[in-house]
């Protein structure tokens, strides 16, 4: 069966300083992948999405980046946090080619920017 | 492109009351709909889902349907539990997209 991992669950990071968040999954390839952000009393906002190895697409422009450096991995990074990063942060993944399907998320990471 | 409009919330609601959370959706294409549930701490998961017009997804209680006419899908329960007590998403995907969205998220409440 597939599953998901994301870490940290929680993180606390002084302003400044840089982030890395990861997001791996078994039991499935060529997946497609995507973080989302959840900022408090909002809801989901699509960051990246991710079709394939090194294929990243970003959806608003922001001080953070994501890569794919293999199939099944995504990592979310940012070179300097601001404050307005503080957030929910999760991955999912969605088979790619099925028609139908739904996305499976991870448990989150909570980000505090301090 | 494509969107979701979700009710806003909080709802709060009192045990074994009706619940009805809408959603209606923009699309180019033909979507499938989905809600999804977040308890506190967690990620989401999947509550329902229908692929295509007049189709009713339903699970723990829970159901929409898929209607194509008004763009909508609105969720509904006949009688809520405490445990029911989380944030809903309704969301859509357009294969055609590779991405799916999401609406802002509704937060229920049901007390005792």
């Amino acid at each position: 069966s597939q599953t998901i991992h994301q870490w940290p669950a929680t993180l606390v990071q002084p302003v400044g300083s840089p982030l890395s968040l990861e997001c791996t999954v078994e039991g499935t390839s060529n997946p497609n992948l995507y973080w989302y952000r959840q900022a408090a009393g909002r809801g989901l906002q699509l960051l990246f999405y991710s079709i394939g190895i090194g294929q990243i697409s970003s959806e608003v422009p922001q001080n953070l980046s994501a890569s794919r450096p293999q199939d099944r991995q995504f990592i979310l990074s940012s070179k300097k946090l601001l404050l307005s990063d503080s957030g929910f942060y999760l991955c999912a993944w969605e088979p790619q080619g099925i028609m139908n399907t739904e996305a499976f998320f991870g448990q989150g990471t909570r980000l505090t920017v301090v | 492109g494509d969107s979701v409009t979700q009710m806003e919330g909080p709802v709060t609601l009192s045990e074994e009351a009706f619940l009805t959370i809408n959603c209606t959706y923009t699309a180019t294409g033909y979507p499938s709909l989905f809600w999804y549930v977040q308890y506190p701490g967690e990620g989401l998961q999947l509550l329902l889902k229908a692929t295509k017009a007049d189709d009713k997804g339903s699970n723990k209680g829970f159901e929409a349907t898929y209607r194509k006419e008004t763009t909508s899908f609105h969720l509904e329960k006949g009688s809520v539990q405490v445990s029911d007590s989380a944030v809903y998403f309704c969301a859509l995907s357009d294969q055609g997209n590779n991405d799916m969205r999401f609406g802002a998220g509704t937060r229920l409440t049901v007390k005792p």
